[in-house]
Parts: structure tokens; sequence; C-alpha cells
């Protein structure tokens, strides 16, 4: 199947710096990606839908001035935390489609553990 | 609004079979996933239903109805190595997946 990388794989900051995680498909072309978060013992919510050459689709509570995504390539897309606080630590994962298909499998990234302190 | 249950914890032992159920209410509806998560790992994919019916996939199976808003993942001769996370997963009108919060199964011997 499609691989999907992300980095860091986990990272611990300090209050009030800025994050950011790569998400890349590998060995496909993603038009759109996807970003979830995932509390402990939580199921994972989407934040965002990245599309590539235009602005994110923001979720409704995700404030898209904290959590900048730019998905600059048909391989790439970046989320930045910034001014991260406590409550932002969490395991960020993001997603890739591959393409048009009848089964439009999502394919996941192994996901970025963020602890801010 | 969207919706997604399903039970929050499970538990089985080995060589038994042990069936997850979901319901949902979305507001479209555009295939149903069942994913598999370890502590600390990505999900990944089981199944995927958008036609009613069963769809088997060696010692798992999924099942779908989308008049009754129900799917259910059967996992059979269990292992140990099955405990983890199962999540529910329907795409509505987008690409997107909506998650429902996972059942947790516990397999023991």
């Amino acid at each position: 199947g499609a691989v999907v990388s992300q980095h860091p794989s986990w990272v611990i900051c300090k209050s009030g710096t800025s994050v950011k995680i790569e998400c890349r498909s590998l060995d496909f072309q993603a038009t759109t990606m996807f970003w979830y978060r995932q509390f402990p013992k939580q199921s994972l919510m989407l934040m965002a839908t990245s599309n590539e050459g235009s602005k994110a689709t923001y979720e409704q509570g995700v404030e898209k001035d904290k959590f900048l995504i730019n998905h600059a390539s048909l391989t790439l897309s970046t989320l930045t935390v910034t001014s991260a606080h406590p409550e932002d630590s969490s395991f960020y994962i993001c997603s890739a489609n591959p393409g048009p298909s009848s089964y439009n499998e999502q394919f996941f990234g192994p996901g970025t553990r963020l602890t801010v302190l | 609004g969207q919706n997604i249950d399903q039970p929050t914890e499970m538990t089985a032992t080995e060589g038994a079979i042990v069936q997850i159920n979901c319901t949902y209410q979305t507001s479209g509806f555009n295939g149903l996933f069942w994913y598999q998560q370890h502590a600390g790992e990505a999900p990944t994919f089981l199944s995927y239903n958008v036609l009613d019916g069963l769809e088997e996939k060696g010692r798992f199976s999924s099942f779908l109805s989308r008049s009754k808003g129900y799917s259910y993942l059967l996992l059979k001769e269990l292992q140990m190595k099955d405990s983890a996370s199962y999540l529910c997963a329907v795409r509505d009108l987008g690409t997107a997946l909506i998650f429902g919060k996972g059942t947790t199964l516990s397999v023991s011997s």
C-alpha cells in the first residue's frame, strides 16, 4: 500500500514556542491531506483538510491562526503549531488520499507526539 | 449532526469470536471504514464497506446496513496481538473520515 511519513515522530518544546510537523506521501501524489489530533484514550478528531495550492479548510473550533497548514507540493503538507501551550500536547496524525477512485482509502502517517512543557 | 457510536471496551479470550458494533448518523454516507490502532501508533486499515452486506478478509469480516445506519466488525480466532483499539469511521459528503471514539479490545489467554 501507499506510504505516508511524518517528521518528527515526537517533539518536546517549551510553552510559547512554535513546532512544525511534516507529512509526506512517499510513493504517490496527494492533492488532499488531512490532519487529525488524538488526545489520550480518545478517538481521532479531524482538524483540517489540506489542499495543494489552496488554503486549508478547518473544522469548527480549530483556530486557523494557531494551527498553520501549508500544502506547498503534491507530496508535502506541514502543520505548524504556533505559540504552543501544554493543552496542545497531543498525538497529531496526518493522512493522505492517493487520488480519485471508487475506493479512496486514506493512508495514515505514523503520527507525531507533541509534548509542550 | 454527526454521531458515531461504538462500545468503549470489550474483552474476549484467545480463539474466540468477537463482534464490535457501530451505529452512525451522518449528513451523508460515502463509505464506512474499520481501522485497528495499537497504543501510540497510527491506525491501520482493516476493511471498507459502501454497499450493504458482508465483506470478508481472512479472520476479519465487516458488515454494513445503510438503512439501519449500522455496521459490525467480526474478529474470528482471536489472538493476543488483536488486543488494540478498533475505530469505526464514516466518510460523509467529502473525503475526510469521521471517527467514532473507538472500542478497546482486550484478549486474554
